[in-house]
């Protein structure tokens, strides 16, 4: 079964410096999702990759799927305490078939 | 366009009772999905349904069941309620429940105490 690794498990960070969390997963992914979680709470939609080489920005974030489509990378550049949570990857371990398989979370936070 | 919504938000059981949770997913998406979070296993698939049949299941006991109605809404149902159970349930919705380059909506959840 496809397992997702995210690197690191927490981080802390002081305000405006820029940051990046990596997920690896264990087989080719078909599709790689970023959400943000506040504790608690439902997960909020980022960004989806597909393609291998594909980059995707909003707003201050940035994700990336390299192009053996296994390793993927969210950066934030400035960072502001909006920006705390936890953020998650998921994948589609099956082409066709909605049943993502996260990674465990990398907890943020902002310093000011 | 109203998102993905959950009721209740917050519920407390004690062991052995069961559960219905209720989702009703974003207007004219059609796949509903169940995910359980814990602190220890994080975020698991439950089940997929689509068109009022389940689609896909994950590894979880049968205990947990589910059901969809012909305007997408859909129940999960957990019987026999164990400690273990305690969780955050999260609902997701997409059009057509087709998997890669198909973005799944979170709503805010359940959160289910079992004591």
């Amino acid at each position: 079964s496809q397992e997702l690794e995210q690197s690191p498990q927490s981080l802390i960070v002081q305000e405006g410096k820029n940051l990046t969390i990596n997920c690896t997963s264990s087989k080719t992914l078909y599709g790689l999702y970023w959400y943000k979680q506040k504790y608690g709470e439902g997960l909020i939609f980022l960004m989806m990759l597909q393609k291998g080489g594909e980059e995707k920005s909003h707003e201050k974030i940035t994700a990336k799927l390299d192009e053996k489509k296994q390793q993927s990378s969210l950066h934030i550049t400035a960072s502001q305490p909006s920006h705390a949570g936890i953020y998650l990857c998921g994948a589609d371990p099956i082409q066709g078939a909605q049943k993502l398989v996260f990674g465990q979370g990398t907890r943020l936070t902002i310093n000011p | 366009k109203a998102g993905v919504t959950q009721t209740p938000r917050y519920l407390i059981k004690t062991r052995g009772q069961q559960v219905t949770l209720s989702c009703s997913p974003i207007s004219g998406h059609r796949s509903v999905s169940w995910y359980q979070q814990t602190p220890g296993q994080g975020l698991q698939f439950l089940f997929e349904y689509f068109s009022e049949t389940q689609r896909n299941k994950g590894n979880f006991p049968g205990r947990f069941s589910g059901r969809q109605f012909s305007n997408s809404r859909s129940e999960m149902n957990v019987s026999t309620l164990e400690l273990g159970d305690s969780a955050l349930y999260l609902c997701a919705s997409s059009w057509r429940g087709q998997g890669a380059g198909e973005t799944q909506y979170f709503g805010p959840g359940t959160r289910l105490l079992v004591l």
